[in-house]
């Protein structure tokens, strides 16, 4: 199968950096993408071709993407930013997304 | 702004099939800066591509759903649709539709509806 693995969850203390990652088999030869999805609510792109933030999304947003693993970096997390994180990537001619990480900002 | 909303039946019975209508508002279908595709995400479960429909002529869809999957477009009515024939059990989802953006295989989805619970019945 063609898996994009993430960790199923990660804790951060309100204004400390939060870092949540995607590992996939020479994922960084291609482009990452990630989606944050608040309960409830549709995915909403926050990242893309690895390192671009879409219009709205604030700068505390970053990303990178290197030999296996890409990595979404949230520095001066916020309550607001406690979501379920989806990264995405191309396997295959096949669309994949990672399992997801649920963050949560305590 | 583009936007996007689905609608369709909230209940299908098993071995029928699932038919949704994917409304765009806010641009032409037929501009060839987006594609369409649809996900779907299990109740409590992760996100699951099930096809994109590219230039309006091609279908790309997961290859556990290939031979039940059909995208198709209505430029007059600037909708597009999903079919998915012989559903079980394990089709019960919410099912979004969303503008593919990028090119060759480096593409993304944005924005997304907001979504429609289907829920598979016996």
């Amino acid at each position: 199968s063609h898996d994009l693995t993430q960790s199923p969850s990660v804790s951060v203390s309100p204004g400390q950096t939060a870092s949540i990652t995607c590992s996939g088999d020479k994922l960084g030869d291609q482009s990452a993408f990630w989606y944050q999805q608040r309960p409830g609510q549709s995915p909403v792109l926050v990242m893309y071709q690895d390192t671009t933030r879409p219009s709205g999304i604030p700068e505390r947003f970053s990303g990178s993407n290197s030999g296996n693993t890409a990595t979404l970096t949230i520095r001066g997390a916020q309550a607001m930013d406690e979501a379920d994180y989806y990264c995405q990537a191309w396997d295959s001619g096949a669309v994949v997304f990672g399992g997801g990480t649920k963050l949560t900002v305590l | 702004q583009l936007q996007l909303q689905e609608s369709g039946p909230g209940l299908v019975k098993s071995s029928e099939t699932l038919s949704l209508t994917c409304a765009v508002s806010g641009g032409p279908i037929s501009s060839s800066r987006h594609q369409w595709g649809w996900i779907r995400q299990p109740p409590g479960k992760g996100l699951e591509w099930i096809g994109t429909l590219y230039y309006g002529v091609t279908t790309y869809s997961r290859s556990s759903l290939k031979s039940r999957v059909t995208i198709s477009v209505d430029t007059s009515k600037n909708q597009f649709s999903l079919r998915l024939s012989s559903v079980t059990a394990a089709d019960t989802a919410v099912y979004y539709c969303a503008s593919e953006m990028g090119y060759s295989s480096r593409t993304w989805f944005d924005p997304w509806g907001q979504g429609l619970l289907v829920t598979v019945s016996s």
